[in-house]
């Protein structure tokens, strides 16, 4: 059992590259979540899926695609890269938000320059 | 929109000590909260999760309790350790997404 993983772990691009941030679970979760953390910032909510085929936006979701064809996969994509987009990006899983607990993968630390 | 908070930002204790984290939040329609541990660049880990109907839950040496009503709940860590330093964060969830504070940041000291 693996628990949630996510790759890369590290990655630098230059601005108005595009790339994709890979997030798994293998519980059969049905909630996933991206999250960004900056400092003195904390953790927000980018996007959100409550099941495959259903996705909707957190409190910053510009420049950020999701989609989520399968229940264990949830990609992030990031359109053009822009230097505010320089953080570390967390996925999370949980059966839903009301009874269970989060399950958060280990993180990827981009870098745009 | 539901605001998080966590007083104090950072705090360092002598280890044995026992001590007291603080969350509080603005709307008291939530489902849950949970508290995480975060180690310096590694992930969220959670340690506890209350639901609404709860008082309190106990994991070994940590307790958390939930005052709904009044938008608080505290993280109650006895006996600390230095293994015990890290951040703690924790989350309130009101329905479909999580806010969380932004962190106590705690240093036992040996």
């Amino acid at each position: 059992n693996a628990g949630v993983t996510q790759t890369p772990k590290f990655q630098v691009l230059k601005t108005g590259q595009s790339m994709t941030l890979q997030c798994a679970q293998d519980m059969n979760h049905e909630y996933m979540s991206w999250y960004r953390q900056d400092p003195g910032m904390g953790l927000r909510l980018i996007h959100y899926s409550v099941g495959a085929g259903i996705t909707d936006q957190g409190e910053v979701p510009n420049g950020y695609n999701v989609s989520r064809s399968t229940t264990e996969d949830f990609p992030l994509r990031l359109l053009s890269a822009a230097p505010s987009q320089t953080s570390v990006y967390f996925c999370a899983s949980s059966y839903d938000t009301y009874s269970y607990e989060q399950y958060f993968g280990p993180g990827t630390r981009l870098t745009v320059t | 929109k539901q605001e998080v908070t966590q007083i104090p930002a950072a705090l360092s204790v002598p280890e044995g000590e026992n001590l007291v984290l603080n969350c509080s939040f603005t709307d008291s329609a939530i489902y849950n909260l949970q508290w995480f541990r975060q180690d310096p660049g590694k992930g969220l880990t959670s340690l506890l999760l209350i639901q609404s109907s709860q008082r309190e839950q106990t994991s070994g040496r940590l307790n958390a309790s939930l005052d709904k009503s009044s938008g608080r709940s505290t993280l109650y860590i006895a006996a600390s350790q230095p293994g015990d330093s890290a951040t703690y964060l924790c989350a309130v969830s009101p329905g479909n997404q999580f806010y969380f504070g932004t962190g106590t940041s705690l240093t036992v000291i040996p």
